[in-house]
């Protein structure tokens, strides 16, 4: 089975612009989460959906969005960049059963400058 | 907020020898995972241990969970060039909270 996919790898984006990230699930998957990564912060949880529904959500301004299409494709969306949204941005997915292990994509850079 | 932390924050050990990293959480578990983390690239999935078990191997790898202390360790036996990473332990189901991990630099 291909993996995780996510694009694109890199970015650099300006303060103020707005910024959609995808992500392509395994096959079969129907649970997809987003986590962004800083130095600071570390591994930070965004949100997760499941079957095309939100079904946790971390802590993160609503500049932070996402969406889940039927075939368990997922984007994220940053509106109004600031510098703090640099990070690396990762996406994973998983049957969304109990117990079950995370897959995680390569990521993508965000720059924001 | 991360759900516990990391010990030791880094590592380096010579290739060959064994690496040991330890990872406190605070609320109680159904699982806990370990991801390696290479040069800033995605997670990869180790082991996954429940919250039932209390040892488990995989190939190199052996993790052990104490659910009484909130702890797990990893060790990684005859480590090599290639096990050069940073290790996370993450606790949750699909909403997965990770400690500050580890960063293991092993020498040849």
């Amino acid at each position: 089975k291909a993996g995780v996919t996510q694009t694109p790898r890199y970015l650099i984006k300006t303060r103020g612009q707005q910024v959609t990230l995808s992500c392509s699930p395994i096959s079969g998957h129907r649970s997809v989460s987003w986590y962004q990564q800083t130095p600071g912060q570390g591994l930070q949880f965004l949100f997760e959906y499941f079957s095309e529904t939100q079904r946790n959500k971390g802590n993160f301004p609503g500049r932070f969005s996402g969406r889940q299409f039927s075939n368990s494709r997922s984007e994220m969306n940053v509106s109004t960049l600031e510098l703090g949204d640099s990070a690396l941005y990762l996406c994973a997915s998983s049957s969304g059963l109990e117990q079950e292990t995370q897959y995680f994509g390569p990521g993508t850079r965000l720059l924001v400058l | 907020s991360q759900q516990g932390e990391e010990d030791p924050q880094a590592l380096s050990i010579q290739e060959g020898e064994n690496a040991t990293m330890n990872c406190s959480y605070k609320t109680s578990i159904n699982n806990l995972q370990w991801y390696r983390q290479n040069s800033g690239r995605g997670l990869v999935h180790l082991i996954l241990i429940r919250s039932n078990e209390r040892e488990k191997h995989s190939g190199r790898l052996r993790v052990t969970l104490d659910t009484s202390k909130k702890s797990s360790s990893l060790l990684i036996t005859a480590s090599r060039a290639a096990d050069t990473a940073s290790y996370f332990c993450a606790t949750g189901r699909n909403k997965l909270t990770f400690g500050g991990g580890t960063r293991v630099l092993v020498k040849p």
